[in-house]
């Protein structure tokens, strides 16, 4: 089977640091999507991770463990304009792209 | 603007209906992808396209077909609509697998 599991909500202050977690489980991994989306609007393609590692993009880096069937979304100096749905997607041998339900963002001044 | 657009914005319709909703990709971009977003399921890959021939099939029901045109667009078919297929309906563009997706503004579905 497949399951994909990120927290529901998470509340950060401007400014600060917030790691976004997203484990999954998967046959036929292939990579993993970040998107972020504001509410009323479309997503936005974040990052796509293959590889083992830390990718770095601005103040949003994504990091990617194979073994561990784990990701994280990396958010630095906060601003209030981040106050969205991040999303992740695990892409399996073929193309097939299996969504989280989606962790919504607070951040407060 | 992501440089993606879909037609229409809106669409009211009855059940039992069909219904073509269209894409166009951003310039040079040879991927197309259909997603479908409701309140209750979240954001759902249906199905992906590139340079004409299709790529990956998500969980698109035998209902719903797509293609894509030689000049690149794409069209998402939906027939036998029922109350549940009310959603958004968006169409997102890239250059290849794994290159940044552009989303365009969605088409909303209304089912009634």
């Amino acid at each position: 089977g497949q399951n994909i599991d990120q927290p529901t909500e998470m509340t950060a202050t401007e400014g600060a640091i917030v790691q976004i977690n997203c484990t999954y489980q998967t046959s036929g991994f292939n990579g993993l999507f970040w998107y972020q989306q504001h509410a009323g609007e479309a997503p936005t393609f974040l990052s796509y991770n293959v590889l083992d590692g830390l990718e770095e993009k601005g103040r949003f880096s994504s990091f990617l463990s194979r073994s561990k069937g784990y990701s994280y979304l990396l958010l630095k100096e906060l601003q209030m304009k981040d106050s969205a749905s991040y999303l992740c997607a695990v892409e399996r041998q073929g193309g097939k792209l299996i969504f989280g339900q989606g962790t919504e963002l607070s951040v407060k001044p | 603007d992501s440089g993606v657009t879909q037609t229409p914005k809106h669409l009211i319709t009855a059940t039992g209906q069909r219904v073509t909703l269209r894409c166009s990709p951003r310039s040079g971009d040879l991927s197309v992808y259909w997603y479908q977003q409701s309140l209750d399921q979240g954001l759902q890959f249906l199905i992906q396209y590139y340079n004409g021939e299709e790529r990956a099939k998500g969980n698109i029901l035998e209902r719903f077909s797509a293609q894509q045109f030689p000049d690149l667009h794409s069209e998402l078919n939906l027939s036998s609509l029922e109350l549940g297929d009310s959603a958004l309906y968006f169409c997102a563009s890239s250059a290849d697998r794994g290159e940044t997706q552009y989303f365009g503004p969605g088409t909303r579905l209304l089912v009634l």
